[in-house]
Order: structure tokens, then C-alpha cells, then sequence
């Protein structure tokens, strides 16, 4: 099993630029989920799915979007990116039930210039 | 919300020594779920220990333990017989929804 995936591992944007983050679990989990994690501020949740089809926001939810068309992928996108973005972004998944192991990716390293 | 304060940004140990990470948290929830994650400098997320809220015995898992004091929304985790391995970032969570603000272990040789 490859656990959680995460593309790509470093990214570098430009204020107003788009894109995705990519997560993919091959643990067939249902519950996924996107944190941000920022110096001093520990890990902050973004978004976080309970099955396809369902989402919903976390704590810090605004910039970004996501969508869970299959149980295995879970893509972040930013819409039109900015400095106070710039971050290290997790994956993670676990099973239904909140006591359950979070398995998380490896991160990746955004700087939005 | 809930929040999550753990008090002390950086900790150091000696080796084979026992060190205590303290994390207290508000809620005004009966039932939940803390937890202790470790991210080594590989920035790898990694269990540590869970403790369910309506167990009063506390959780053990081989060198770690927790004291988990209810009434005082305090949930410290403690470290014994430290390794080198041990060293890392230590972050307390609630229901794995609301994270603290991480405490870094330094284990000295």
C-alpha cells in the first residue's frame, strides 16, 4: 500500500495564479481531509470529506476549494493564490469514526511570491 | 470552537531521561477524543497516542504515557527513557479536528 500521495512535493506560484494540490489514499478510508501547517501555528483544517460527494469546511476554509468525486482522491485547489498561502500543506485520511489513526501524506511545500 | 494551547515552544532532554509535554484545551463537549502526534524532521505525521475522554485510566503506549485530568482540561504527555529518536515536534490534538501549536523535543545525548 502506498498510503496517503501527495503531487507535487514543492510548488512555487505567483500572486493570482491557480492550481491543485493532489492527494490520493489507497486505504479506502472515508473520512479525508487538508490541513495547513504554518510556523507557530501548529495544523489548521482547511476542508475535510466524509465520502464522495460530501464536503465540508474547516477552520480556515477561505482561498481554497474541494471536491470528492471518488473515495480515493482528494484535490485542494487554490483559486487565485496569495502570499498568505505560502505554507506546508497535509493530506490525510483515516477510517469514519473520530478515535481512528489520521494516516497523513508527506506534504507539500507552497510559496506564493 | 475548541482550542488547543500548548504553553511550551521547545523542551530538551537528556537521554534516557523522562520529559513531560503539557497541552490544555477548552471545550464545553462530555465525549471526545485527544491525541498526541510526533513529526520528526522528516515532517512525517505519526500517531503517538489517543486517550478517549470518558476513560478515566490513562493511556500507554510502551515508553509513552499520558496524565489526562478531565475537570482541568489538561492532557500531558510523558516521555520515558528518552531516545534520540524521540526528537522531534509534538503537537496535542482535539478529536483531531483542533491542533495545538506543536512543542519541539530536543533529546541530548
Amino acid at each position: 500500500n502506498a498510503g496517503v500521495t501527495q503531487t507535487p512535493k514543492f510548488q512555487v506560484l505567483k500572486t493570482g495564479q491557480s492550481m491543485t494540490l493532489q492527494c490520493a489514499q489507497d486505504m479506502n478510508h472515508e473520512y479525508m481531509s487538508w490541513y495547513r501547517q504554518d510556523p507557530g501555528m501548529g495544523l489548521r483544517l482547511i476542508h475535510y470529506s466524509v465520502g464522495a460527494g460530501i464536503t465540508d469546511q474547516g477552520e480556515v476554509p477561505n482561498g481554497y476549494n474541494v471536491s470528492r468525486s471518488t473515495t480515493e482522491d482528494f484535490p485542494l485547489r487554490l483559486l487565485s493564490a496569495a502570499p498568505s498561502q505560502t505554507s506546508v500543506y497535509f493530506c490525510a485520511s483515516r477510517s469514519l469514526g473520530v478515535r481512528n489513526e489520521q494516516f497523513f501524506g508527506p506534504g507539500t511545500r507552497l510559496t506564493v511570491l | 470552537a475548541q482550542t488547543v494551547t500548548q504553553s511550551q515552544p521547545e523542551m530538551s532532554v537528556q537521554e534516557a531521561e523522562t520529559v513531560t509535554l503539557s497541552c490544555t484545551y477548552d471545550t464545553s463537549e462530555s465525549d471526545y477524543y485527544l491525541f498526541w502526534y510526533k513529526q520528526p524532521p522528516s515532517r512525517q505525521m505519526i500517531l503517538v497516542i489517543r486517550q478517549e475522554a470518558y476513560k478515566q485510566q490513562n493511556a500507554t503506549e510502551n515508553r509513552f504515557s499520558v496524565n489526562f485530568q478531565k475537570a482541568a482540561k489538561s492532557f500531558s504527555l510523558k516521555i520515558s527513557d528518552s531516545q534520540l529518536g524521540d526528537a522531534a515536534m509534538y503537537f496535542c490534538a482535539f478529536n483531531q479536528f483542533y491542533f495545538g501549536t506543536g512543542t519541539s523535543l530536543t533529546v541530548i545525548p
